[in-house]
């Protein structure tokens, strides 16, 4: 078990490039999902797969939003046109069933500063 | 929509002592998973305790262990002889059938040696 990889550690970018980031998940976990976390606040669902499928997003998820799990395996979360309000911590977490069966196992997360 | 509510932004806690970290929650379902995690610094997030709500028997895991009250929909964390390590911030979470989990805003708990 190598844990939930998440890269790259950190991103500074400058308003309006886009940015993408990478999950990999423990290798026999089916969903993966993404949250969101800012400065001393619990992290905010944005979406989650079953395997390669989206199964849910959140409104929090504005359409220059997309996440991808092209082969069920890794995923991507690329945010476009990025804001200065994008700034935060996305974390990246899976599990092998449902939430309250198969806690979720988070990664150390990507810190995206918009400047 | 469920929620989840930590109403104590921080607590300090004496080095062996015991101290108690207070979660509510908010739901129509009756058939769900309640959380503590635990996130120190700059590191991952990781689960420390899980109470599923049809078991009446509050879950414990070593020197953590929880106080569930269903009626009340309330969720406390006792830490006992609290470590140094134990230092972070700590986040309540909720799951139902929706399969995602519910975070509160947590709380920074210090431990004073």
């Amino acid at each position: 078990d190598t844990g939930v990889s998440q890269d790259p550690r950190h991103k500074i970018t400058k308003r309006g490039q886009n940015v993408t980031f990478r999950c990999d998940p423990i290798s026999e976990h089916n969903r993966l999902y993404w949250y969101r976390q800012t400065l001393g606040q619990g992290p905010e669902f944005l979406t989650y797969f079953q395997n390669e499928a989206q199964l849910e997003k959140s409104r929090l998820l504005s359409d220059r939003f997309s996440a991808e799990r092209p082969k069920g395996s890794f995923s991507t979360l690329e945010i476009q046109r990025t804001e200065q309000g994008d700034s935060a911590m996305y974390l990246c977490a899976s599990s092998s069933q449902g939430t309250g069966d198969s806690p979720l196992h988070f990664g150390n997360g990507t810190r995206l500063t918009v400047t | 929509a469920q929620t989840v509510t930590q109403s104590q932004p921080e607590m300090s806690v004496q080095e062996a002592e015991t101290v108690t970290l207070s979660c509510t929650y908010d739901t129509s379902e009756s058939d769900y998973y309640l959380f503590w995690y635990k996130q120190p610094p700059s590191r991952q997030m990781i689960l420390v305790i899980r109470q599923e709500a049809y078991k009446q028997q509050n879950a414990t895991e070593n020197r953590f262990s929880v106080n569930f009250q269903k009626a009340a929909k309330s969720f406390s964390l006792k830490i006992s002889d609290s470590q140094l390590g134990d230092a972070a911030m700590y986040f309540c979470a909720y799951t139902g059938a929706n399969s995602k989990l519910t975070f509160g805003k947590g709380i920074t708990l210090s431990v004073r040696p």
